[in-house]
């Protein structure tokens, strides 16, 4: 099956600093999204990125569809920021689809 | 409008028993699929429904199961409670356009088995 591999799994920041987050996937995919997981568990939509760039705020990803991979850009990190990030693509069944996870990255942001 | 809910958020069981989690979806999604996180095998499908229809089922035992109402809230059953159950089960909903929508989580129940 598909493999979604994220990079790195680990990440301290000092509060300011800028950071780049990576998702490689190893096969064609339907749409690609990321999410911020908080520290009550709750998974927050980041973005919905099947290719292109987007932005929002501080935030803003690219998804290279032909390279199979996806880039999560998060600039002057704020302590609220720290959680795990998870990239998901989604494969497409039966007319349905199902999200496949990569292992996220853990980020904590230190004031 | 309001976002997807879970309930309950927190439950434990012991081993052996049976448990039904709940889960509402944003108004006008269709869809509802499950997902199991634990911290060894992270996030994984369990299954999804979309109009009281199962279209696809993750690599879980039949211990796993679920359903959907009209309504579109759906329910999963977990019976014969493991150890290994132990987890937070995650719903999401959205509109059912595979491949062209983006899936809503809720906040998740958090279900502990002794």
């Amino acid at each position: 099956g598909i493999q979604v591999e994220q990079s790195p799994p680990d990440l301290i920041l000092q509060e300011g600093a800028n950071s780049t987050l990576r998702c490689n996937f190893s096969d064609s995919v339907n749409n690609l999204q990321w999410f911020h997981q908080n520290p009550w568990g709750q998974l927050i939509n980041l973005f919905y990125i099947p290719s292109g760039t987007k932005q929002n705020g501080r935030l803003s990803a690219t998804t290279v569809a032909t390279e199979r991979y996806s880039l999560l850009y998060i600039s002057s990190s704020q302590t609220t920021d720290s959680g795990v990030y998870f990239c998901a693509v989604e494969l497409i069944y039966n007319q349905g689809g199902k999200l496949i996870f990569g292992q996220g990255t853990e980020l904590s942001v230190k004031p | 409008k309001a976002g997807v809910t879970q309930t309950p958020r927190y439950l434990i069981k012991t081993r052996g028993q049976q448990v039904t989690l709940s889960c509402s979806p944003i108004s006008g999604h269709r869809s509802v699929s499950w997902y199991q996180q634990t911290p060894g095998q992270g996030l994984q499908f369990l299954f999804e429904y979309f109009s009281e229809t199962q279209r696809n089922k993750g690599n879980f035992p039949g211990r796993f199961s679920g359903r959907q109402f009209s309504n579109s809230r759906s329910e999963m059953n977990v019976s014969t409670l493991e150890l290994g159950d132990s987890a937070l089960y995650l719903c999401a909903s959205s509109s059912g356009l595979a491949g062209a929508d983006t899936q809503y989580f809720g906040p998740g129940t958090r279900l502990t088995v002794l």
